[in-house]
């Protein structure tokens, strides 16, 4: 079957870098998304990665390993506004995205 | 950049009534738009698939009598919740996307539906 896993809630402090990992197993792959979504609204993009490596994005990175299925978000100098939840999404060999839970992350000054 | 927006944005209705949600590209032609639907605390959930002109697709367990979904331009898409139940409340998120892989989604802001 399909599967995204990521940590439920992780905390961090205000001006530190956090680390947000997610592995996924699809048929076929044509991509991994991350999105951030505040509490009552809708997810927002972050990043797209296909192939293996980190994209770097200002204070947010994107990591994939492909042979791994494995990827992570990486956000530096942390501010209270990222307090969200944070949606890995794996697209498959039909294009469709396959979402994980979301991981709450939480900023404590 | 791509804007979709949702209407309403919030729709309190009583039990047994039907509910029409609206999802709009603005600025683009959407090939595609998708429909989720988000319980508190819970990742998105897709619920159907809709291209333009032709019937949507809808994903297992969603009934397609109770959840109608029209895509009749390249801009809109409508999700009617009919007859609704308190167990229909949740998160209503449409997206539309150009279909191109290396493209994400575009996420409207979502409409929070309560039936009483």
């Amino acid at each position: 079957g399909q599967n995204i896993d990521q940590p439920t809630e992780m905390t961090a402090t205000e001006g530190a870098i956090v680390q947000i990992n997610c592995t996924y197993q699809t048929s076929g792959f044509n991509g991994l998304f991350w999105y951030q979504q505040h509490a009552g609204e809708a997810p927002t993009f972050l990043s797209y990665n296909v192939l293996d490596g980190l994209e770097e994005k200002g204070r947010f990175s994107s990591f994939l390993s492909r042979s791994k299925g494995y990827s992570y978000l990486l956000l530096k100098e942390l501010q209270m506004k990222d307090s969200a939840s944070y949606l890995c999404a794996a697209m498959d060999s039909n294009y469709q995205l396959i979402w994980g839970a979301g991981t709450k992350l939480i900023i404590k000054p | 950049g791509a804007v979709v927006s949702q209407h309403p944005s919030w729709v309190i209705c009583k039990s047994g009534t039907s509910v029409k949600i609206e999802c709009r590209s603005l600025d683009f032609q959407a090939t595609t738009m998708f429909w989720y639907r988000q319980f508190p605390k819970q990742s998105l959930m897709l619920m159907a698939t809709s291209n333009e002109g032709s019937k949507a697709t809808y994903e297992q367990g969603v009934e397609k009598d109770k959840f109608l979904i029209n895509h009749a331009s390249l801009t809109l898409s409508t999700l009617t919740v009919t007859s609704a139940h308190p167990e229909d409340s949740s998160f209503y998120i449409c997206s539309a996307g150009t279909g191109t892989v290396m493209e994400t989604q575009y996420f409207g802001p979502g409409t929070r539906l309560l039936v009483l």
